[in-house]
């Protein structure tokens, strides 16, 4: 079965160095979102990308973030200047955008710690 | 804000149906009723979703009342596997790139 790939699962940096999450869609698949979660809260919605740009994003997906799809299979996340609230668990989402269906198919994480 | 209502948490015992409720009574015309689970910190996963008409597939049963302001989950005979949280989400079907919004959830734990 298809899934989404997400690396690494675990990156610990220092506060302040740059970050890249990679994530790997499934084939195929038009929309692309990165969500995370911070440890015991909620799953937050951070950004979608279709078409090679950015779709909608949300208030925590500031100047500090970017992302990017460089080669048409690999989406990244970027985070510059990494704080110690970054500290999360961040998921890439994919979906085929075919049809109506809404499911976005979830990667399994990758646990970012900011000491 | 998440547009529904959740129990914090149920239990259910091993082979038993387990169903899960959530509030919606806001709910628009065009907005589907979504679920996802979250088995313990992995990435969520597709449950199911429906408009008006009750549901069914591999997985669970979503029940949709007639008004829309509620429905229920159903899982027909859990296992421990099925301890996980479970989010119900309201969302606008658009063929474009309509996000989730994940609340709280229910937290399931199913017992030997």
């Amino acid at each position: 079965e298809p899934e989404v790939t997400q690396t690494p699962s675990h990156q610990v940096t220092q506060m302040g160095q740059e970050v890249i999450l990679r994530c790997v869609p499934i084939s195929n698949h038009l929309y692309f979102y990165w969500y995370r979660q911070i440890l015991g809260q909620k799953v937050e919605f951070l950004v979608s990308f279709y078409n090679n740009e950015i779709s909608e994003k949300s208030e925590i997906f500031d100047d500090q973030f970017s992302v990017e799809r460089p080669d048409g299979s690999n989406f990244t996340l970027k985070i510059r200047s990494t704080k110690l609230e970054d500290s999360a668990m961040y998921f890439c989402a994919s979906r085929s955008g075919t049809g109506n269906t809404g499911e976005l198919f979830f990667g399994e994480g990758s646990r970012l710690t900011v000491l | 804000d998440a547009k529904t209502t959740q129990p914090p948490s149920m239990d259910c015992a091993e082979g038993r149906a387990a169903n899960l409720p959530c509030n919606h009574s806001t709910i628009s015309g065009n907005e589907y009723v979504y679920w996802y689970r979250q088995i313990h910190s992995q990435g969520p996963q597709y449950i199911i979703h429906g408009l008006k008409n009750n549901e069914t597939n591999e997985m669970a049963s979503l029940i949709i009342t007639e008004d829309r302001k509620s429905s229920t989950l159903i899982l027909p005979h859990a296992t421990l596997r099925d301890t996980a949280v479970y989010y119900c989400i309201v969302r606008v079907e658009v063929s474009g790139y309509s996000t989730l919004t994940f609340g709280k959830g229910t937290m399931l734990l199913v017992s030997p």
